[in-house]
C-alpha cells in the first residue's frame, strides 16, 4: 500500500529537549516537505527537499532542521524545541510531476511544555 | 509576501450545490490544488489546475482564472460526508507551496 509514515504520532515534550520526527515514504518520490498547522493559519511550509541531499527552507524555518540521505526518508529535526512550536506536523511526499499531488502522512502532533 | 484568502466557514443542505473561492497572490504560480481534511485526519489530494478552465472529477469540479488570480472548488450533490475543511494551496517559484487558511464546509440534512 502506498503511504507516507510518521513517528511519533503523538509528542509531549520539554522546552529545551532534541527530538525527531520521522517520515518515510515506500512511492519512490522525489519531492517531500514537512507543514505544520496551526488553528486559523492553514497549513504552512517549513522545509522541502527535491532529491536526495537536497533542502530548502519553506515559509517558516526558524528552529528546524531536515536531512535527506536517503530517497525514503526525511526526518525533522528540532534542536532546542520550544512552546510556540507546539502544533500538528505533517509530512508529505510528492512524484514533482504534472498534477503536483501531495500525498500526505498521518500528522505528528507535538506539545512543549 | 504570500497570501491565499478563502471564506472561513461555509454551511449547505445536504444534495445542494456549494463553491469555495481562492484568491491568490504568491511569488510564482505553477498551479492551484485542492485538498480535502477531515476533523482529526490528513489532508488528501482533490483537484488540480495548471491552465485556465473547469475541470471535473466526479462530483468535485476546480476552476482557475489565472489572469484573476483567482479559483474555485465546486461540490456538487452535497452529502454528510463532504464536511470537512477544504483547502486551496499554490505551488510558487522553488516549488514552495502556499495553503489558504481553509474552509470549513458544514453540510446539514
Amino acid at each position: 500500500e502506498a503511504q507516507v509514515t510518521q513517528n511519533p504520532r503523538y509528542l509531549i515534550t520539554v522546552t529545551g529537549k532534541k527530538l525527531t520526527v520521522t517520515c518515510s515514504q515506500n512511492m519512490n518520490h522525489e519531492y517531500m516537505s514537512w507543514y505544520r498547522q496551526d488553528p486559523g493559519l492553514g497549513l504552512r511550509q517549513i522545509y522541502y527537499s527535491m532529491n536526495v541531499e537536497v533542502t530548502d527552507k519553506g515559509d517558516v524555518p526558524e528552529g528546524y532542521k531536515v536531512s535527506r540521505k536517503e530517497k525514503r526518508n526525511f526526518p525533522l529535526i528540532l534542536e532546542s524545541p520550544s512552546p510556540n512550536q507546539t502544533s500538528l506536523y505533517f509530512c508529505a511526499s510528492s512524484s514533482g510531476g504534472g498534477k503536483n499531488e501531495q500525498y500526505f502522512g498521518p500528522g505528528t502532533r507535538l506539545t512543549v511544555t | 509576501g504570500q497570501s491565499l484568502e478563502q471564506p472561513s466557514e461555509v454551511t449547505a443542505v445536504e444534495g445542494a450545490i456549494v463553491q469555495i473561492n481562492c484568491t491568490y497572490q504568491t511569488s510564482g504560480f505553477y498551479g492551484l490544488s485542492w485538498y480535502q481534511q477531515h476533523d482529526g485526519g490528513a489532508p488528501t489530494f482533490l483537484s488540480y489546475n495548471a491552465l485556465d478552465g473547469l475541470e471535473e472529477t466526479g462530483r468535485f469540479s476546480s476552476f482557475l482564472s489565472r489572469s484573476d488570480s483567482y479559483g474555485y472548488l465546486l461540490l456538487q450533490e452535497l452529502q454528510m460526508k463532504d464536511s470537512a475543511s477544504y483547502f486551496c494551496a499554490v505551488r510558487g517559484h522553488f516549488n514552495k507551496f502556499y495553503f489558504g487558511s481553509g474552509t470549513k464546509l458544514n453540510v446539514k440534512p
